[in-house]
C-alpha cells in the first residue's frame, strides 16, 4: 500500500497570506490527523477528522482550520499567516480513531 | 491537564553504549504509550508501542520500552546502540478520555558518535 502522501512537500509564503495543505490517507484509512512540528516547541496536535467530522481540536488559534472529504483525504488551511506558523506540518491516518498513526512526510512551511 | 515529559534534550552515545531515554506523562484513565522515531529527513515512523499486556514491549531494531502504571513511565531502552541510531526519539500517550488525540513530548535529539 502506499503511505500517507502530503503535498507540496515545500511551501514558502509571506506574512498575512493563507496557506491550504493537503494530505492523502493511506487508503482504506478513515482518520486522518494533523500536527505542526517545530523546534522549540516539538510536535503538538492540531485536529482530527474521522468519516469528514472533526473529533478532536488541539490548542491552537482559529487561523488554523481544517477538512476531510469523502474519499478520507483531508486539507488544513491557514489563514493570515504570522512568522511562527513557520514549522513542519505533518499528517498522519489511521483505519480508526484508536488504532496506530502512521505519518506521512510532511509539508515544510516558511512565512516570512 | 495531560502532558507527556520526555527528560533529556540532546544525548550523546558512543558506539555500543547502552541507552535510556525517560518519559513520562500525566494522564487520567486508560493509556495507550508510543514511541516514534524520527531519523534525519525521514518521516516519523514507529519504534514501539503499549496498549494492554506484558509491559515490557518489544520494538524494530533493538528497542524495548517498559510501562510501569506506578510511576507513570515509558522508558525506552536499547543495550547498544549504533552510529545509524542518530535521530529524534518522541514519546507519545494517548487514551479514550482525549479521543485518542495523540499527546507529544517535545523529543529527544540522539547522536551517536563512532
Amino acid at each position: 500500500k502506499a503511505g500517507v502522501t502530503q503535498t507540496p512537500r515545500y511551501l514558502i509564503k509571506t506574512r498575512g497570506q493563507q496557506v491550504t495543505l493537503s494530505c492523502s490517507p493511506i487508503s482504506g484509512h478513515r482518520s486522518v490527523s494533523w500536527y505542526q512540528q517545530t523546534p522549540g516547541q516539538g510536535l503538538q496536535f492540531l485536529f482530527e477528522y474521522f468519516s469528514e467530522t472533526q473529533r478532536n481540536k488541539g490548542n491552537f488559534p482559529g487561523r488554523f482550520s481544517g477538512r476531510q472529504f469523502s474519499n478520507s483525504r483531508s486539507e488544513m488551511n491557514v489563514s493570515t499567516l504570522e512568522l511562527g506558523d513557520s514549522a513542519l506540518y505533518l499528517c498522519a491516518s489511521s483505519l480508526t480513531l484508536d488504532g496506530l498513526r502512521y505519518f506521512g512526510p510532511g509539508t515544510r512551511l516558511t512565512v516570512t | 491537564a495531560q502532558s507527556v515529559s520526555q527528560h533529556n534534550h540532546h544525548v550523546i552515545l558512543s558506539e555500543a553504549a547502552s541507552l535510556e531515554l525517560g518519559c513520562n506523562y500525566s494522564y487520567g484513565g486508560t493509556v495507550n504509550l508510543f514511541w516514534y522515531v524520527q531519523y534525519p529527513g525521514q518521516h516519523l515512523q514507529l519504534l514501539l508501542k503499549y496498549f494492554s499486556g506484558d509491559p515490557l514491549v518489544k520494538g524494530i531494531k533493538g528497542f524495548e520500552a517498559e510501562f510501569i502504571k506506578s510511576k507513570f513511565s515509558f522508558n525506552l531502552r536499547k543495550p547498544s546502540v549504533q552510529w545509524s541510531d542518530t535521530a529524534e526519539y518522541f514519546c507519545a500517550v494517548n487514551g479514550a478520555d482525549s479521543g485518542y488525540a495523540l499527546n507529544f513530548g517535545k523529543g529527544t535529539s540522539l547522536l551517536v558518535t563512532p
